[in-house]
């Protein structure tokens, strides 16, 4: 079965350090990628997505992320972290048998510390 | 911020009650899901609808059942509560297109006595 990983379940980084989140996913054809992040106290929010053309794809306050298809990876990165980034990292692929479904990792809990 | 609502956001019912939590969304979404998220686990789609009375069981099985009478309404329902139902449920709407976005609501946290 198809599925997402995240290698980092709690990081921990201070203020301007920079950030790179984990994501591997199993399907090897063609992939439509996301990630999501949820603030403390608010709804789950899409931060990027990948669905054809460039493997750079910016996101919102900052974010970016990189599909590199070798190596099954969508990571995360964000050159330097602010208080504000503190929240759950969601990393989502949508479902191979083409529906409009998503498959989600386990999460990564970001805490910065100011 | 996303027009998807979900009531209660907590609840916390005795063994056996029958529930249902509600999911309302403004934005004319065509797709409608159900995950159940557990405390440091990933989401697992319950339940998803592709259109008013389109209902299809996700990926993870559960015990709850939806239904789409209105487009913007897809309640979650559970004859019988039971402590294994204990956990947070997320609704999300799409538009329907393949890479679109779902929008989600800000959950139910659910505990069962």
């Amino acid at each position: 079965a198809q599925s997402v990983s995240q290698h980092n379940h709690h990081v921990i980084l201070s203020e301007a350090a920079s950030l790179e989140l984990g994501c591997n996913y199993s399907y090897g054809g063609t992939v439509n990628l996301f990630w999501y992040v949820q603030y403390p106290g608010q709804h789950l929010q899409l931060l990027l997505k990948y669905f054809s053309g460039d493997p750079l794809v910016k996101g919102i306050k900052g974010f970016e992320a990189e599909f590199i298809k070798s190596k099954f990876s969508f990571n995360l990165r964000k050159p330097s972290v602010q208080w504000s980034d503190t929240a759950e990292y969601f990393c989502a692929v949508r479902s191979e048998d083409s529906s409009y479904k998503l498959i989600f990792g386990s999460g990564t809990r970001l805490l910065v510390r100011p | 911020e996303a027009d998807i609502y979900q009531t209660p956001r907590y609840l916390v019912i005795g063994t056996g009650k029958k529930i249902t939590l509600e999911c309302s969304q403004t934005m004319g979404h065509d797709k409608m899901y159900w995950y159940q998220q557990d405390p440091g686990m990933e989401l697992h789609l319950i339940h998803y609808s592709y259109g008013v009375n389109s209902t299809e069981k996700g990926d993870l099985s559960s015990e709850s059942t939806v239904s789409r009478i209105r487009t913007e309404h897809f309640p979650l329902t559970l004859e019988s509560a039971r402590p294994s139902h204990t956990s947070q449920y997320l609704c999300a709407s799409s538009a329907g297109l393949l890479a679109d976005t779902q929008y989600f609501g800000p959950g139910t946290r659910l505990t069962v006595l």
